[in-house]
């Protein structure tokens, strides 16, 4: 069966800090490969979805960047954290036109 | 701007009541999606419903979906203290690929 890691957990960073998230996924191949980050007590904004290696799309322009360095492996990073990047962010896997499978998340407080 | 918006924001209720919570969205979709979070976790899936679908049964959820109004509606029957957490509409828009638009969620708290 397929599942999804992602880690840490939980994080505090300092401002101007950088920041690596990462959510690796077993069981499947070639899946597409999104990052969301959520406000308390809101909904889900997408940051970057993936359909392939090397294959990234952005959908908010800010100072975080993806990464696809292999098939079922996402990064999240950050040269240097502002105030406003705290929040939870999530990792999930589809395949095409199918519901979405979440990681567990990563609770980033930067300070 | 979300393509879902879910309403109410908040429900309260007690055990063996039933709980629906609405959603609507603003575009064509090929399908819309319920997910449930339990706080401070990811979310789950619940249900897709494709846009030619009126309506879809999966245990104690039933989800409707009328395109021409735009609006999705999700029911739980029986409603137990385990259901509390949030609940999520999202859409796949006929435009947007693979990715999904969420709403802003309803938290669904039910009493013991």
């Amino acid at each position: 069966s397929q599942t999804i890691h992602q880690w840490p957990a939980t994080l505090v960073q300092p401002v101007g800090s950088p920041l690596s998230l990462e959510c690796t996924v077993e069981g499947t191949s070639n899946p597409n490969l999104y990052w969301y980050r959520q406000a308390a007590g809101r909904g889900l904004q997408l940051l970057f979805y993936s359909i392939g290696i090397d294959q990234i799309s952005s959908e908010v322009p800010q100072n975080l960047s993806a990464s696809r360095p292999q098939d079922r492996q996402f990064i999240l990073s950050s040269k240097k954290l502002l105030l406003s990047d705290s929040g939870f962010y999530l990792c999930a896997w589809s395949l095409v036109k199918s519901p979405l499978h979440f990681g567990n998340g990563t609770r980033l407080t930067v300070t | 701007s979300q393509q879902g918006e879910e309403d109410p924001q908040a429900l309260s209720i007690q055990e063996g009541e039933n709980a629906t919570m609405n959603c609507s969205y603003k575009t064509s979709i090929n399908n819309l999606q319920w997910y449930r979070q339990n706080s401070g976790r990811g979310l789950v899936h619940l249900i897709l419903i494709r846009s030619n679908e009126r309506e879809k049964h999966s245990g104690r959820l039933r989800v409707t979906l009328d395109t021409s109004k735009k609006s999705s509606s999700l029911l739980i029957t029986a409603s137990r203290a385990a259901d509390t957490a949030s609940y999520f509409c999202a859409t796949d828009g006929v435009t947007s690929g693979s990715r999904l638009t969420f709403g802003e969620g309803t938290q669904l708290t039910v009493n013991p």
